[in-house]
């Protein structure tokens, strides 16, 4: 099965500051990759999300780049601020076909971003 | 509309007995989702339902673990004769699943059962 590997477990920025999470994956099958943020005592929320037939997308703070040669995808976070401090995970999974069983999706290990003031 | 919903919030029981953790899908969403989510770890894939059909069970741990959705809406899962190996956090995830050839497959989470063994 998939094997999803997060780097680094934990990351602290100072507020304004860049962070950058990676990860990579052992599947060439997969083609989706969501990254969720969750807050302590909270449940994942999906922030942003990237299919295979895209290298990069961005919302307002947050980028999400793919390199499918590398099999591998990063969260770029720019001008952090201490309400983005969360734990964050990426996740990949299989292109879901209806009535397939392939829409599973296999999380990394987690990233703890701490942004101080 | 509501987000997913699930319940009891938080269960205590003694090792032995029997559990049933609820989750009530985002309405219109066809796929379900169960994982468990350790502390400190990412959630972990326990079983999954399009509709009422279990399509992938491969994720639940021991035959004492089951799950069912049978109106293709809420799912219950059931934990038999617990140990205390099974307390977590036990997540529900649903989505809309739907679409012409590539499946939406944007996943919202619940807010989970906690569940502790004694």
């Amino acid at each position: 099965g998939e094997n999803v590997e997060q780097h680094p477990s934990t990351l602290s920025v100072q507020e304004g500051d860049s962070a950058v999470i990676k990860c990579t994956y052992s599947d060439s099958a997969s083609n989706y990759f969501p990254w969720y943020k969750q807050e302590l005592g909270k449940r994942p929320q999906l922030i942003i999300d990237i299919r295979s037939n895209v290298g990069e997308k961005k919302d307002q703070r947050i980028a999400v780049t793919l390199n499918k040669t590398a099999k591998h995808f990063s969260l770029h976070i720019t001008e952090t601020q201490p309400e983005d401090s969360a734990v964050y995970f990426c996740a990949a999974s299989r292109k879901a076909i209806r009535g397939s069983t392939l829409g599973r999706l296999y999380f990394g290990r987690g990233t703890q971003l701490t942004v101080w003031p | 509309g509501a987000g997913v919903s699930q319940s009891p919030r938080y269960k205590v029981t003694k090792r032995g007995q029997d559990v049933a953790l609820r989750c009530d899908p985002i309405s219109g969403h066809v796929s379900l989702y169960w994982y468990r989510q350790a502390l400190g770890q990412g959630p972990e894939f326990l079983t999954y339902f399009n509709y009422e059909a279990q399509q992938d069970k491969s994720g639940l741990p021991n035959d004492r673990f089951s799950a069912e959705r049978p109106e293709g809406s809420i799912s219950t899962l059931t934990i038999q004769r617990t140990e205390q190996r099974d307390s977590a956090m036990y997540r529900c995830a649903s989505s809309l699943g739907l679409g012409t050839g590539q499946v939406n497959n944007e996943q919202f989470f619940g807010p989970g059962t906690r569940l502790t063994v004694l």
